[in-house]
């Protein structure tokens, strides 16, 4: 069954580090969607991408966000200069138009 | 804004038993409705949808939800609880197919056996 596929599991970085979070949608999905989940709260949306282009982005994705599909496989969430307040499980998701697939996640924690 | 309330935080039951997880939405039209579990330490899995049509839906693992428009309700149901259901559960909604989600703050299942 395909699947999302998210690299790393799990990353500690240090503040103001620079990070790439990683993702593979399945390959026939058009729309891609990264969310976060900081711990003990609800899952929110932080960007949407189709076509090559950011669709919709939330509050949170301020300017040191930004997404990338650079290959036409990889999916991308960077984060310029993280804060500690970006400690948090990172979902990438991609989609039909009835149903998302979720990848297992990134957790990210900022020391 | 469209916002969906989950008011039960955390739930126990005793296996065998049956379970109710409540969901409500607000929204001004019907909007996509979705419950997702996530198991300790992955991704959210989709446990069924409700586009239109008949209200009761069947999902995977034994789970049903029923869509009530006059309550905004997306109840998720299963009339015997397994061991294996302990997760949290999230509702979701969408306004339009292939739009963003937007999650409930999640209900933790713990079953007793």
């Amino acid at each position: 069954e395909p699947e999302v596929t998210q690299t790393p599991s799990h990353q500690v970085t240090q503040m103001g580090q620079e990070v790439i979070l990683r993702c593979v949608p399945i390959s026939n999905h058009l729309y891609f969607y990264w969310y976060r989940q900081i711990l003990g709260q609800k899952v929110e949306f932080l960007v949407s991408f189709y076509n090559n282009e950011i669709s919709e982005k939330s509050e949170i994705f301020d300017d040191q966000f930004s997404v990338e599909r650079p290959d036409g496989s990889n999916f991308t969430l960077k984060i310029r200069s993280t804060k500690l307040e970006d400690s948090a499980m990172y979902f990438c998701a991609s989609r039909t138009d009835t149903e998302a697939f979720f990848g297992q996640g990134t957790r990210l924690t900022v020391v | 804004a469209q916002s969906v309330t989950q008011p039960d935080i955390h739930i126990t039951v005793s296996e065998g038993a049956s379970l109710e997880l409540r969901c409500n939405y607000s929204y001004g039209a019907t909007p996509y409705l979705f419950w997702y579990v996530q198991s300790p330490g992955q991704g959210l899995q989709l446990l069924l949808k409700y586009f239109s049509g008949d209200t009761l839906v069947q999902g995977i693992k034994g789970f049903e939800a029923e869509f009530k428009r006059s309550q905004s309700s997306f109840n998720l149901r299963k009339p015997s609880v397994h061991w294996s259901d302990a997760a949290e559960y999230f509702c979701a909604l969408s306004l339009v197919t292939a739009s963003k989600l937007t999650f409930g703050t999640g209900t933790r299942l713990q079953v007793t056996l």
